[in-house]
């Protein structure tokens, strides 16, 4: 049963930069088949895609968050991470990790999320 | 940029039919898949291509997609499927959500 874990701070400073951690379990972020991405919800809101990562380093950002969003990919811990820059309380939400099957494109496994507030 | 539509809540009398929209232009040419999230939990997929039912989701829950709109169905529904339903699709190499429907279990 593959499981992901979301870590960080859960408070962040305007004009910062957020980062989190995804850590997958019960399975290879190496065994390629699949992105590894991060998806956000305001309080309240609906799910807002970020982005993804393939175990390659290859990368996929939603254009309205990709100038401030960099995804990376650490196989060697079987861990994958998000840093958006520049945060402001608009970017105050829930942080989910996910993983999203390459070929029909569902997320199949989430991570139980993580509350980013940003606040000085 | 491509937009899903969603009704913000739907009311269903216990054991009976619910269904949910999500409307897009021809989403019918697409892969729809929908997403039930509880309070304070991440979202589940319950429903994969269209109409399709992942390991573990009753049969209950089914699917359909067509020209415009595609549909949730949740027969006999349960005080359990009380919840937010959200779709989603990839359209242009961009991955759209719907807004979310609030499902009421009457």
């Amino acid at each position: 049963q593959v499981q992901l874990q979301e870590s960080g701070p859960g408070l962040v400073k305007p004009s910062q930069t957020l980062s989190l951690t995804c850590t997958v379990s019960g399975g290879s972020i190496s065994s390629g088949g699949y992105y590894w991405s991060w998806i956000r919800q305001h309080p309240g809101k609906g799910l807002e895609w970020i982005g993804y990562i393939y175990y390659s380093g290859s990368t996929y950002y939603n254009p309205s968050l990709k100038s401030r969003v960099t995804i990376s990919v650490d196989t060697s811990k079987n861990q994958f991470s998000l840093k958006l820059s520049s945060v402001t309380a608009a970017d105050t939400a829930v942080y989910y990790c996910a993983r999203e099957t390459i070929q029909l494109r569902y997320f199949d496994y989430w991570g139980q999320g993580t509350l980013v507030t940003v606040s000085s | 940029s491509y937009e899903l539509t969603q009704p913000l809540s739907v009311s269903v009398a216990l054991g009976q039919t619910a269904r949910i929209t999500c409307g897009g232009n021809n989403i019918g040419s697409k892969n729809v898949h929908w997403y039930q999230q509880k309070p304070g939990q991440a979202p589940v997929l319950v429903i994969y291509r269209d109409s399709n039912r992942p390991s573990g989701i009753p049969e209950r829950f089914s699917g359909s997609n067509s020209g415009n709109t595609a549909t949730l169905t949740i027969s006999r529904a349960q005080a359990g499927d009380e919840a937010d339903y959200y779709c989603q699709v990839w359209d242009s190499s961009t991955l759209v959500f719907g807004g979310g429907t609030k499902l009421t279990v009457l």
